[in-house]
């Protein structure tokens, strides 16, 4: 079946422009992860939803990052005026239920010049 | 807090060479534990996984021991193959929601 699928694939923006980033999670997981991965801090956790509310963003690192799911299917990333330390891939992944197997996405891959 | 630390790459091997790579963690629980692999252009994927202490987990012929006492899950693999130049993951989920995971070590295997 589908596996988690996000768009855009590549996005390259200029230094203080907003970008929306998407996740559309297998259907049927009721947990969707966001994680980045940058070259300097490998992968690291940003937000996790289940259902359509958020109990933890603890990882979010600053108030330009949200990020929002609807329906209980697809979710949005939005970072509001981009630096460039913000260059990174965003992943996805999805799970059936919190705690079970995570399921990733291929990423977005966001280069702020 | 919660941590994942694993040798730094990049390994270099022979095909048909064993495998070892280190990953040690640091938990305030009882973690689960995880081996992901990124294989050359493609997303990220579960390779095994264990859940409780001296569970083995196995797949494609790697394995990982989850060992309490001193705090290790390596991976290894008695014979490896070109196709399993990737980067693999380390890491661990305490309260099984967020995955925490160590740095990536990147394998290359030549022929």
């Amino acid at each position: 079946g589908a596996g988690v699928s996000q768009s855009p694939s590549n996005k390259v923006t200029e230094k203080g422009k907003d970008v929306e980033l998407r996740c559309d999670p297998i259907s049927g997981h009721t947990a969707l992860y966001w994680y980045r991965q940058s070259l300097g801090q490998g992968l690291e956790f940003l937000i996790y939803f289940q259902g359509n509310s958020a109990p933890d963003k603890s990882g979010l690192p600053s108030d330009r990052f949200s990020a929002e799911r609807t329906g209980g299917s697809v979710s949005t990333l939005t970072i509001q005026r981009t630096q460039q330390e913000d260059s990174a891939v965003y992943l996805c992944a999805s799970s059936l239920q919190v705690a079970d197997t995570q399921y990733f996405g291929p990423g977005t891959r966001l280069t702020v010049l | 807090g919660d941590s994942v630390t694993q040798m730094e790459g990049p390994v270099t091997l022979s095909e048909e060479a064993f495998l070892t790579i280190n990953c040690t963690y640091t938990a305030t629980g009882y973690p689960s534990l995880f081996w992901y692999v990124q294989y050359p252009g493609e997303g990220l994927q579960l390779l095994l996984k264990a859940t409780k202490a001296d569970d083995k987990g196995s797949n494609k012929g790697f394995e990982a021991t989850y060992r309490k006492e001193t705090t290790s899950f390596h991976l290894e693999k008695g014979s490896v193959q070109v196709s399993d130049s990737a980067v693999y993951f380390c890491a661990l989920s305490v309260r099984d929601d967020k995955i925490i995971f160590g740095k990536g070590t990147r394998l290359h295997i030549l022929p």
